[in-house]
């Protein structure tokens, strides 16, 4: 069965990077895009950006293009994303999500918690 | 961009009660898509394509609309169903994906 295993949460420093990743199995990992979703404490889902696994092609939502990074590992069947000059606002719960027609995989989130 | 915007934000029900949630949308969309999110989990892809039930969703849900209105209906409220839930949907130009604030759906 398809499977998005995320990283474990993640304590940062203000200012500071952090790279999280989404690893896939049960299925061919560049058969579905990856896309990134964000949710702030008690909040709603914000889509951030996508991957196409196969190509490295990327898109972002223009709010996150100077935030977040979105690579691939495609001998890992690994997605990455960085997140760059943290702030509280950061502070959120991030999904991967595997996109067919619509999200129908993913991952278990990660919580990113920005603190000095 | 489109906007989405869920009403209600919160409503409860009872076991047995038909529930609606609406998914208005700035701009006019093709399809609309939900999601249930339940405390500390991921969301899960609940209908698609506008009235689809994703795979294990039970048939008392259903999901209707067109343009800039459409909606989640729970023909008769059981527990279970307690939860929170997102509509989204797609623009291709730019390629964009947008939320809904979110209804939350409590048990009565």
């Amino acid at each position: 069965q398809v499977n998005l295993l995320q990283s474990g949460a993640a304590l940062v420093k203000p200012g500071a990077s952090v790279k999280l990743s989404c690893k896939a199995s049960g299925y061919t990992f560049t058969d579905y895009y990856i896309h990134w979703v964000k949710q702030s404490h008690g909040k709603s889902l914000e889509w951030i950006g996508y991957i196409n696994p196969n190509s490295g092609y990327t898109n972002y939502n223009e709010k996150f293009k100077s935030k977040a990074t979105l690579t691939v590992d495609k001998s890992t069947n690994t997605a990455y994303m960085e997140l760059s000059r943290l702030t509280s606002e950061d502070s959120a719960t991030y999904y991967c999500t595997g996109e067919t027609t619509y999200f129908d995989y993913w991952g278990q989130g990660v919580m990113v918690t920005v603190s000095s | 961009e489109i906007v989405l915007t869920q009403s209600p934000t919160t409503i409860a029900a009872s076991p047995g009660e038909k529930v609606t949630i609406t998914c208005r949308a700035s701009s006019s969309v093709s399809y609309m898509y939900w999601y249930q999110q339940k405390p500390g989990a991921s969301p899960k892809p609940w209908i698609y394509d506008t009235s689809k039930l994703a795979s294990g969703v039970p048939n008392r849900f259903s999901g209707s609309g067109s343009g800039t209105s459409y909606s989640l209906t729970i023909n008769t409220m059981e527990t279970e169903d307690a939860a929170t839930y997102y509509c989204q949907q797609w623009s291709s130009t730019p390629p964009t994906w947008t939320f809904g604030g979110g209804t939350k759906l409590e048990l009565k």
